[in-house]
């Protein structure tokens, strides 16, 4: 069983709708749960990070950690062409000199105009 | 403001070849990777350093040679190229501290003929 599990399905959307996004994991040691963002043809970028367990909003985007269920969510509210691209959950075991991440497949999304 | 420079962004390689990508940060982070990313199977670790002298293996590290020398270079050494490793290679910079940031190259699209 992989450390984390992210279904890599393809995600299609309109316009102003709600995108949901989940991972799950089998690591109870994971401390800090992050999502990644990947435009086409560029290197990931961490959009945010949850630690521990419960809710954490950045405008448009909210990340969910249930560590009881080990499951992570990622919701994003009226969502934008813009938003467009592929989300990858990630997380870590924080280890003094040692910040390897484990990372999902990804799923790509597309919000259409 | 470089962050993370990876090169060459493309690359066509015969069967048997050798080559390296090189990387570079100039943030001063002594945690680096390589990654290899291909469709449906996300991000895949190939080599970490947790700091200049220091280097061990990720998931996938067969057919790859890793060394850091100097905390700002992490070159990725292919040694004999196959079909197998076309693929996207990203080089990573973790921030130090919790370790949920990682930033990284823009990616070379190796091709394997």
């Amino acid at each position: 069983q992989k450390e984390v599990e992210q279904d890599p399905g393809p995600l299609s959307v309109p316009e102003g709708a709600i995108v949901s996004l989940n991972c799950t994991y089998s690591n109870s040691a994971f401390q800090y749960f992050m999502w990644y963002r990947q435009y086409s043809r560029k290197g990931p970028e961490l959009l945010m990070y949850t630690y521990s367990s419960g809710n954490k909003e950045d405008g448009r985007f909210t990340a969910q950690v249930d560590k009881s269920s080990k499951y992570i969510s990622l919701f994003i509210r009226d969502s934008q062409p813009s938003d467009s691209a592929t989300y990858l959950c990630a997380m870590n075991r924080w280890a003094y000199g040692n910040n390897r991440l484990a990372f999902g497949k990804g799923n790509q999304v597309v919000v259409i105009p | 403001n470089a962050g993370v420079t990876q090169t060459p962004k493309f690359q066509v390689l015969k069967t048997g070849q050798s080559m390296t990508l090189q990387c570079a940060q100039d943030m001063n982070h002594e945690y680096m990777s390589w990654y290899r990313q291909d469709p449906g199977m996300g991000l895949r670790l190939i080599h970490y350093s947790v700091g200049a002298g220091i280097t061990d293996q990720g998931e996938v590290p067969n057919g790859y040679n890793v060394s850091r020398s100097t905390t700002e270079d992490f070159p990725l050494r292919l040694l004999s190229a196959a079909p197998s490793q076309t693929s996207v290679y990203f080089c990573a910079s973790t921030s130090p501290g919790t370790g949920t940031e990682a930033f990284f190259g823009q990616g070379t699209r190796l091709t394997v003929v």
